[in-house]
């Protein structure tokens, strides 16, 4: 079963809207840890933000703001006011220790953000 | 800051041919990981090594092998290429020990197979 899910394919805003890209975890493990990464059409995974199980509290960096909510196995990310630069695939991963020796994320398959200048 | 060195880059290689890719880490990094992300895909865990040693095995093919030197570098070995095997091959490094294990992504090594 898919550890981590991202509905959302493909987002398509212009700039300066907000937008919440999804992502939905499963683990039973009650040490985990979430992740979101950027991965501009360039290539490279550029690491965002490190959430673990035990901190609920939101987060905003920016233009950048992450929702966790373990109730609905949630970690949501928004970007206000987004910018042509936003345009990437972002990713969510989930590492947990189930299933291995050591914390290996997982990955969601991602949502490619297009912003329309 | 340094990051994760991920060489060559770019990679074009024959059907059955053998490639190598290198991987240098964060500095005092202990943990490297190799995923390897097919076009349109999400990255995919192959293998990690913890202070040189395996630690985990994902879904490397038996064509594959990997180590971890005593400099903390890694390379990963991929014999019998096929076409299946282009794709973005990246290498990360984390910490262990702190909480999280915050894991950096090399900029990747894109290999084409034809």
């Amino acid at each position: 079963a898919q550890k981590v899910t991202q509905a959302q394919t493909e987002i398509s805003v212009v700039e300066k809207e907000d937008v919440t890209l999804d992502c939905v975890y499963e683990t039973r493990d009650t040490t985990y840890y979430l992740f979101w990464y950027k991965q501009p059409p360039s290539g490279e995974l550029v690491f965002l933000i490190r959430r673990n199980s035990f901190d609920e509290q939101n987060e905003i960096s920016g233009r950048y703001s992450w929702n966790f909510q373990k109730s609905t196995s949630s970690f949501n990310f928004t970007i206000t006011a987004s910018q042509v630069v936003d345009s990437a695939v972002y990713f969510c991963a989930l590492s947990d220790i189930l299933g291995g020796g050591s914390y290996i994320p997982t990955f969601g398959r991602g949502t490619s953000l297009i912003v329309h200048p | 800051a340094a990051g994760v060195i991920q060489s060559p880059r770019h990679l074009i290689k024959e059907k059955r041919e053998t490639a190598t890719l290198k991987c240098y880490p964060i500095p005092r990094h202990d943990t490297v990981y190799w995923y390897q992300q097919g076009p349109g895909q999400d990255p995919q865990f192959l293998i990690s090594f913890y202070e040189k040693m395996q630690s985990d095995k994902g879904s490397i093919p038996d064509r594959f092998s990997a180590q971890q030197f005593s400099d903390y570098h890694s390379e990963l070995n991929m014999s019998s290429l096929e076409l299946g095997d282009s794709a973005l091959y990246f290498c990360a490094s984390s910490l262990q020990g702190l909480a999280g294990n915050t894991i950096y992504f090399g900029e990747g090594s894109w290999l084409t197979v034809v």
